[in-house]
């Protein structure tokens, strides 16, 4: 079983569409990411939610908007998409919000934007 | 702010030898972890090794040890007997000891290790 599971894996699309990515957790874990990768492999953190608050904001535009329905799931939407924004979006999960844990990466979604 | 310098884009390794990538931080905090994460061609990012500030002794997890130190803000990681499944970018990482907005994961650029026979 995939630990923490991201979809799309690839998603390619217009400039100014809208998108969202999904991801999902089975380890329990009360703390979920979204880390970005850029094409000079260079990753960053973008968000970070605790119990489904969010804690970390890491000055990204507030064209991408997260969203935790519940700990095991927080999705990404980004809205007017821009050529900027092709990247591999990467989510990870970690038991507690605490320095010392383990992140449990997902696979990563390759966002490509035309 | 915290930064993380890998200063070797790129590395090469013969099978069954022994490669150390340099990694080096900057940082006013006494207390912190330090991280190395692997990314294979499949993307998938997986712990390799992580050491606590705090402790002098250096972290070792089976074929992979780190030289850490504190001093010099200097963190290596050693790969003995290098196989090809090693082959992957290789990224340090910082965390802060304090929770909080500023407890997040800051990565290095990343360095490719090739291994080959």
């Amino acid at each position: 079983d995939t630990a923490v599971s991201q979809t799309p894996k690839y998603l390619v699309t217009q400039m100014g569409n809208d998108k969202s990515i999904k991801c999902e957790q089975n380890l329990g874990h009360d703390t979920m990411y979204w880390y970005k990768q850029d094409s000079k492999k260079f990753l960053k953190i973008m968000f970070s939610y605790n119990n489904k608050e969010l804690i970390i904001n890491e000055t990204v535009p507030n064209r991408f908007s997260p969203k935790s329905p519940d700990k095991a799931h927080l999705n990404l939407h980004i809205n007017s998409l821009e050529l900027g924004d092709s990247a591999v979006y990467f989510c990870a999960s970690s038991a507690r919000y605490s320095p010392n844990e383990k992140l449990f990466f997902g696979s990563g979604t390759q966002l490509s934007v035309l | 702010a915290q930064t993380v310098t890998q200063s070797q884009p790129e590395m090469s390794v013969q099978e069954a030898e022994t490669v150390t990538l340099s990694c080096t931080y900057d940082t006013s905090e006494s207390d912190y972890y330090l991280f190395w994460y692997k990314q294979p061609p499949s993307r998938q990012m997986i712990l390799v090794i992580r050491q606590e500030a705090y402790k002098q002794q250096n972290a070792t997890e089976n074929r992979f040890s780190v030289n850490f130190q504190k001093a010099a803000k200097s963190f290596s990681l050693k790969i003995s007997d290098s196989q090809l499944g090693d082959a992957a970018m290789y990224f340090c990482a910082y965390r802060s000891s304090y929770t909080g907005t500023a407890s997040k994961l800051t990565f290095g650029t990343g360095t490719r290790l090739q291994v080959t026979l």
